[in-house]
């Protein structure tokens, strides 16, 4: 599993509270990325990182900002989480020459 | 950017019968395709994958096959068992240079 955990596993919000997720991984890996999973969209990228302090935004970058100030963990932030950001959050590292992605647990949020 | 489709987005068989799931994708400058199998409230996991300079890849009752000229590319499942039964998502990347891109998915039921 590459050693990739997140936290929390689970949260439920209200509307206009920040809200920060956390990805920590144990492989070293130069390359880390946040997705969001919602039914019918399948996974789409929200921030990746390819380095420490060097990240760039994927297609769904809206609402969300990202850090990286260690190899070993990224940070996904919603400033003021809305009722449109609920969605499973799935940390992701890899992406090297081989390709692969190995995926976290995932991040249940629910903003009520 | 890339754009990946994914068809059907649900599919189901009898245990015993092959399944195929085809993607099609946009850039033709992509040539690393990925297939990532998600088992209910489970993280994606990597199943197979294939680079351009191939048309078909095997391991054991999965197969992929590539046509880059009509950039598309599909997953084939034979003998399928109940535990085949999954959502799967294809991807995209020209790798090195982009991220990945996923198809929506399909969820394959696998009746015994």
């Amino acid at each position: 599993d590459a050693g990739i955990t997140q936290s929390p596993r689970h949260k439920v919000t209200e509307t206009g509270t920040p809200v920060t997720l956390r990805c920590h991984q144990t492989e070293n890996h130069r390359y880390m990325y946040w997705y969001r999973q919602d039914p019918g969209h399948g996974l789409r990228l929200i921030h990746y990182s390819y380095g420490v302090k060097d990240t760039d935004k994927g297609e769904v970058s809206d609402g969300y900002s990202v850090s990286r100030s260690k190899t070993e963990d990224f940070l996904l932030t919603l400033e003021s989480a809305t009722s449109s950001q609920t969605s499973v959050y799935f940390c992701a590292t890899g992406g090297g020459n081989t390709g692969e992605l190995f995926f976290g647990e995932g991040s249940r949020l629910t903003v009520l | 950017g890339e754009n990946v489709e994914q068809h059907p987005s649900t599919l189901s068989v009898q245990e015993g019968d092959s399944a195929v799931i085809k993607c099609t994708y946009s850039d033709s400058a992509s040539n690393y395709f990925p297939w990532y199998k998600q088992e209910l409230g489970k993280r994606p996991q990597l199943i197979i994958d294939i680079r351009s300079n191939v048309g078909e890849k095997k391991d054991q009752r999965i197969a992929v096959t590539l046509n880059k000229t009509a950039k598309h590319f599909s997953l084939h499942i034979t003998e399928t068992q109940p535990e085949d039964s999954a959502v799967y998502f294809c991807a995209a990347a020209y790798s090195g240079y982009s991220t990945l891109t996923f198809g929506k998915g399909t969820m394959l039921l696998v009746s015994p």
